[in-house]
């Protein structure tokens, strides 16, 4: 079936450096894609998305590349802190409309003082 | 989280009770969503609802029920509990047309003996 997956389940930097969290998809029809980060016994929470229709998207301290020919994703997290610290989950949706989703498994972060 | 009530936060069954996780949200959003969470995994999506008056299956629905109230609800049922279904349950509200909100609420801690 179709999944999204992630290509390391663990991440561990030091402060101050950047991250790179990978991300694959097998849909070739997912239209729309978010990254969340989900602390220890919270909900996830929504950090950026990125559209099919762009390969590129930038927030604050974040970026996501999107890579449809090899169907990949990445989060890149600029000048890492301990509040990062968190498993970051990808997941695609169908349609901009955000109908059916599927989620990676996780990856792990851990920022080292 | 903001924006999403999710009731209750713990609840212990035994096998074959029934129960309800209610979930509320004041956004205004069209969909939401239930997910369950296995420890050291990702989410996996239950049922969703695109807009008020629709409902439809994700990727394990078997087991579970839900009721799109309105515009703000949107309930989850287990006619049967079984262990297998012992997992944190999410429900998230997302809006994905002109800007992008995703919330989700503090998750349902679900123990079935």
């Amino acid at each position: 079936g179709e999944s999204v997956g992630l290509h390391l389940p663990t991440l561990s930097v030091q402060e101050g450096d950047n991250s790179i969290i990978n991300c694959a998809y097998s849909n070739s029809a997912s239209d729309y894609f978010i990254w969340y980060k989900q602390e220890s016994g919270k909900g996830p929470q929504f950090i950026i998305d990125i559209r099919s229709n762009m390969d590129k998207r930038q927030g604050q301290r974040v970026t996501v590349l999107l890579n449809k020919t090899v169907k990949h994703l990445s989060l890149q997290i600029a000048a890492t802190q301990p509040g990062d610290s968190a498993v970051y989950f990808c997941a695609d949706f169908l349609n901009t409309n955000a109908g059916k989703s599927t989620f990676g498994d996780g990856t792990t972060l851990t920022v080292k003082p | 989280n903001a924006g999403v009530t999710q009731t209750p936060k713990f609840q212990v069954l035994k096998t074959g009770q029934s129960m309800t996780l209610q979930c509320a949200q004041d956004m205004n959003h069209n969909s939401m969503y239930w997910y369950r969470q296995d420890p050291g995994m990702g989410l996996r999506l239950i049922y969703y609802s695109a807009s008020e008056g629709t409902t439809d299956k994700g990727e394990v629905p078997n087991g579970y029920n839900v009721s799109r109230l309105n515009k703000r609800e949107f309930s989850l049922r287990l006619e049967s509990a079984a262990p297998s279904q012992t997992s944190v349950y999410f429900c998230a509200s997302i809006r994905t047309v002109d800007g992008t909100e995703a919330f989700f609420g503090q998750g349902t801690r679900l123990t079935v003996v």
